[in-house]
């Protein structure tokens, strides 16, 4: 079956320091792969995509290469704000594979000090 | 009103209690998900309408969980018989086309909590 794999959080930085939240991913097919961001008090919210291998999301600063050979789709930003904090939920969903219904990782929380 | 909008936005029910969530998805958008989210987990899929259509239903937990979305807009989840397990944010999504052609929108949850 399909299943999303993320790093256990939270994730503590300093303003201005690097994001990596890793990601990886187990697919029957050929998946198309998220990253959603749920801040304080609000719904899920889409924050980037890819479809196709070695396509790269971006958004907000935030980006992320869908890496075939590693099944990976690890979730980077050069340089976090306060209001970046927030958890990141990967996801992929795996039409050619039958089931296009969103699989979702446990979340990771990221929280960002002035 | 833009986004996708549930209500209550918190409920609690004594154990044996039947309780219905409601989800206004966004207007036209045809595809429509239930979510269950654990306390520190992701969002585990319950079921998922196209329209009127349940075409999915693999993901709800027991035969006391029931979706319906009688006229392709409105949906409810109703939890009948309600159990401490049952205690959770229920999350509903929704989307303009196939889900590979339009991304999720997801409301802000319900938050269930049995006693």
């Amino acid at each position: 079956g399909n299943s999303v794999t993320q790093m256990e959080g939270p994730v503590t930085l300093s303003e201005e320091a690097f994001l990596t939240i890793n990601c990886t991913y187990t697919a029957t097919g050929y998946p198309s792969l998220f990253w959603y961001v749920q801040y304080p008090g609000e719904g899920l919210q889409l924050l980037l995509k890819a479809t196709k291998a070695d396509d790269k999301g971006s958004n907000k600063g935030f980006e992320a290469t869908y890496r075939k050979e590693t099944t990976s789709f690890h979730l980077e930003k050069g340089s976090v704000q306060v209001s970046d904090s927030a958890v990141y939920f990967c996801a992929l969903s795996d039409t050619s594979g039958g089931s296009y219904i969103p699989t979702f990782g446990r979340g990771t929380s990221l929280i960002v000090h002035p | 009103g833009a986004g996708v909008s549930q209500s209550p936005r918190y409920k609690v029910a004594k154990r044996g209690q039947d309780v219905a969530l409601r989800c206004d998805p966004i207007s036209g958008h045809v595809s429509l998900f239930w979510y269950q989210q654990a306390l520190g987990q992701g969002p585990e899929f319950l079921t998922y309408f196209q329209n009127e259509a349940q075409l999915d239903k693999s993901g709800l937990p027991s035969d006391r969980f029931f979706a319906e979305r009688p006229e392709g807009s409105v949906s409810t989840l109703k939890i009948q018989r309600t159990q401490q397990e049952d205690s959770a944010v229920y999350l509903c999504a929704s989307s303009l086309r196939r889900l590979e052609e339009s991304p999720l929108h997801f409301g802000n949850g319900t938050r269930l909590t049995v006693t």
